[in-house]
């Protein structure tokens, strides 16, 4: 079936330090969702991107959608401990159904 | 604020024994969906339902059934547990078009 990759799977870093990842789809993506998992917890719908190139921004938090509407990515500045989790992008294919990417996890070096 | 509650949070059954685990919303959303999450795989989607009585096989559909009778209550079922369902699963809701999906707390599912 369709599916988006996310890279990378794990990301360490120092508290402080930048962070982004990203997801790819081979096929152009009509919109695309970015969640985010704490420890423990459940993931917790952030943004939703669906302009070709938009950037939205929450606080230190960048969302990025490519020109070609086939890849997106998520950056972080300045990493605090709060950023801990696992964050998800995920898409539809042309129905209601959402296909997540594996995710990415991020810990943080106080 | 929607609310999504899955009725146990953990959960120990039997291998061959038949597994319900329930989920309410209180949003009134017509889509609700059943995930499992398991280690370097994601969220992998089991089977949602886009209206009352209505279900579409996901991914992974094998070995699980669902059921809507009501709006608000969206039910996966496995039928004969194996051991290999063992796994965090997660409900969610949302409404109609590409909108957030609301996840409720999950529930660890352990088959011994």
């Amino acid at each position: 079936g369709q599916q988006v990759m996310q890279i990378p799977q794990y990301q360490h870093v120092q508290e402080g330090e930048d962070f982004t990842t990203y997801c790819n789809s081979s096929t152009t993506l009509s919109n695309i969702q970015w969640y985010k998992q704490r420890p423990g917890g459940h993931p917790v719908f952030l943004i939703q991107l669906v302009k070709s190139g938009e950037v939205k921004k929450q606080k230190r938090l960048t969302f990025q959608f490519g020109e070609a509407k086939k890849n997106s990515s998520l950056h972080i500045t300045a990493t605090q401990t709060t950023d801990v989790g696992t964050y998800f992008c995920a898409t539809n294919f042309g129905n209601e159904k959402l296909t997540f990417g594996t995710g990415t996890r991020l810990t943080i070096i106080p | 604020d929607v609310k999504v509650t899955q009725s146990s949070r953990y959960l120990v059954k039997r291998t061959g024994e038949k597994v319900f685990l329930e989920c309410v919303q209180d949003m009134d959303h017509e889509n609700m969906f059943w995930y499992r999450q398991d280690p370097g795989l994601g969220l992998r989607l089991i089977y949602f339902s886009y209206d009352v009585k209505m279900k579409e096989k996901g991914d992974i559909p094998e070995g699980y059934s669902v059921s809507r009778e009501k709006k608000e209550r969206f039910s996966l079922i496995l039928e004969s547990a194996s051991t290999n369902q063992t796994s965090m699963y997660l409900c969610a809701s949302s409404g109609t078009g590409f909108q957030p999906q609301h996840f409720g707390d999950g529930t660890r599912l352990s088959i011994l």
